[in-house]
């Protein structure tokens, strides 16, 4: 079966600092894609960032970047320069290869940023 | 607007009663999922939708829960006798394909007294 783990409930930073959100996974799948998703308070799903299984590069996309670690089965969300906007809910979600195209979510972890 | 709509944004209702969600994904977007996320957790796939056809429904889905997608544009998630255990967030989502991201509507509110 496919599962995320994302093991900080909170995590407070302080603006311009960077920080990292952790996110490992299980899965039998050779193939798979890794995502991360943002929640603000008013509870949209903005989408960030795509990892897929055979990418060589590391993910980025502005301030984000995934740290992809194959071997180890993670796939941690680097936040540059945080901002007081980033401060939200980050679910860290897979999508695996076999019949069905759900993504499978993580529980989530509150970012909250301060000045 | 371009985006992932869902109507209506809130539904209080009371439990026994038949409610009603619809969703209205990106127009090109050929895939259509439908999430449930209660408090403190990530959403959880409840179904979805190629066109028109229900490719594929979650254990969760119970047989008071229906989903349609006529003519394959838009879609309605209906629950029949509601129960305080189905309040959450029932969220939308829409993608081009198989493997892009999928694009998330701003959610139902569903509370059940």
């Amino acid at each position: 079966a496919q599962k995320i783990t994302q093991t900080q409930p909170g995590m407070f930073v302080q603006e311009k600092e960077a920080v990292t959100l952790d996110c490992t996974y299980d899965t039998s799948d050779p193939s798979y894609g890794l995502f991360w998703y943002k929640q603000p308070s008013s509870g949209e799903m903005i989408f960030l960032i795509y990892q897929g299984s055979y990418d060589q590069q590391n993910a980025t996309e502005g301030r984000y970047s995934l740290n992809f670690q194959k071997a180890r089965k993670s796939a941690n969300l680097v936040i540059s320069a945080s901002q007081l906007g980033d401060s939200a809910m980050y679910f860290c979600a897979m999508r695996g290869n076999q019949a069905g195209t759900a993504l499978i979510f993580g529980k989530g972890t509150t970012l909250s940023v301060s000045s | 607007d371009t985006g992932v709509s869902q109507d209506p944004r809130h539904k209080i209702t009371k439990r026994g009663q038949n409610v009603t969600f619809r969703c209205d994904p990106i127009s090109e977007h050929n895939r259509l999922y439908w999430y449930r996320q209660t408090l403190g957790q990530g959403p959880e796939f409840l179904t979805y939708f190629q066109n028109e056809a229900q490719l594929e429904k979650s254990r969760l889905l119970s047989d008071r829960f229906s989903a349609e997608r006529p003519k394959g544009s838009f879609s309605t998630l209906e629950i029949q006798r509601t129960e305080q255990g189905d309040s959450a967030m029932y969220l939308c989502a829409s993608s081009q394909g198989i493997g892009n991201e999928q694009f998330f509507g701003p959610g139902t509110r569903l509370t059940v007294l």
